[in-house]
C-alpha cells in the first residue's frame, strides 16, 4: 500500500470548517483514499473513502485532486468533539485481508 | 454503531500472569484484527484472521497468541504477562462486502506490573 504524509498538528476553531491534507504521490490507480479518526482513547473511526471523485457524507467531504497524488478532508463545521488523531490511508479496496496501516495522523484541535 | 466489543476495558496485572483479552462481534464479519498501541504512538497490527481456522501474524512481532473457533470471537492471550506488554489492545472486524472499513471495539488498556 502506498505511503501517506500528513502534517502532525492542526488547530481549527469552533464552527469553521477543518482542512485536512494527506499527500500519497506514490499511490497506484487502484488504490482507494481512506479516512479514520481516533478520538482520546477511544478505537478509530472510519470516515469516508474514495477513489478518484469527490465524495461526501454526513461526517465530511473529501476531495481529491485530479493527478490523485493529494486529498484532503473537510469537516464543514467542526465541533469541539471533532477534536481527534485523524488518519489517512490509501490501499487497495478489498484486499485480501482488507489491510490498513496506520501512520501517525494529524493531529486536529478545535478550539472555542 | 458498530457491534464489536472487547472486555476488559481495563486491567491491572502482575508479571508473569497468563491473560486473555476477549473480542467478540455480532456482524457476521470473517476478518478480525488486533492492533497495540501505546500511548500517543501509531497502531500496528499484531494478529488477523480471515476465518475460522485462520490467524495470522501481522507487521508487529507480538508474545501473544490468538484463535479463531468461532466467526464472532477472536480471543488474544498472553502466556506470561511482562512490563513491555503494557500497552492499549484494540480489536476490529470487517466485511467482505464494500466499502471494507473496519470497525473497531473500544479496546483494552492492559498494565502490567
Amino acid at each position: 500500500d502506498a505511503k501517506t504524509t500528513q502534517p502532525p498538528s492542526m488547530d481549527c476553531a469552533e464552527g469553521r470548517a477543518a482542512n485536512l491534507p494527506c499527500n500519497h504521490s506514490t499511490i497506484s490507480g487502484n488504490e482507494y483514499v481512506y479516512w479514520y479518526r481516533q478520538i482520546h482513547s477511544q478505537g478509530p473511526q472510519y470516515i469516508i473513502h474514495g477513489l478518484k471523485n469527490n465524495e461526501t457524507n454526513e461526517m465530511a467531504s473529501l476531495i481529491i485532486t485530479e493527478d490523485r497524488k493529494s486529498s484532503t478532508l473537510i469537516l464543514p463545521h467542526a465541533t469541539l468533539r471533532d477534536t481527534a488523531v485523524y488518519y489517512c490511508i490509501v490501499r487497495v479496496e478489498g484486499n485480501a485481508g482488507n489491510m490498513l496501516t496506520f501512520g501517525g495522523g494529524t493531529r486536529l484541535m478545535v478550539k472555542p | 454503531e458498530a457491534d464489536i466489543y472487547q472486555t476488559p476495558r481495563y486491567l491491572v496485572i502482575g508479571t508473569g500472569k497468563k491473560i486473555t483479552l476477549e473480542c467478540s462481534q455480532t456482524m457476521g464479519h470473517d476478518k478480525m484484527y488486533w492492533y497495540q498501541q501505546d500511548p500517543g504512538m501509531e497502531l500496528h497490527l499484531i494478529h488477523y484472521s480471515y476465518g475460522v481456522n485462520s490467524t495470522e501474524k501481522g507487521d508487529l512481532s507480538s508474545e501473544s497468541t490468538v484463535s479463531r473457533i468461532r466467526t464472532e470471537h477472536f480471543p488474544l492471550t498472553l502466556e506470561s504477562a511482562r512490563p513491555s506488554h503494557t500497552s492499549q489492545y484494540l480489536c476490529a472486524s470487517s466485511s467482505d462486502r464494500g466499502p471494507y472499513e473496519q470497525y473497531f471495539g473500544p479496546g483494552t488498556r492492559l498494565t502490567v506490573t
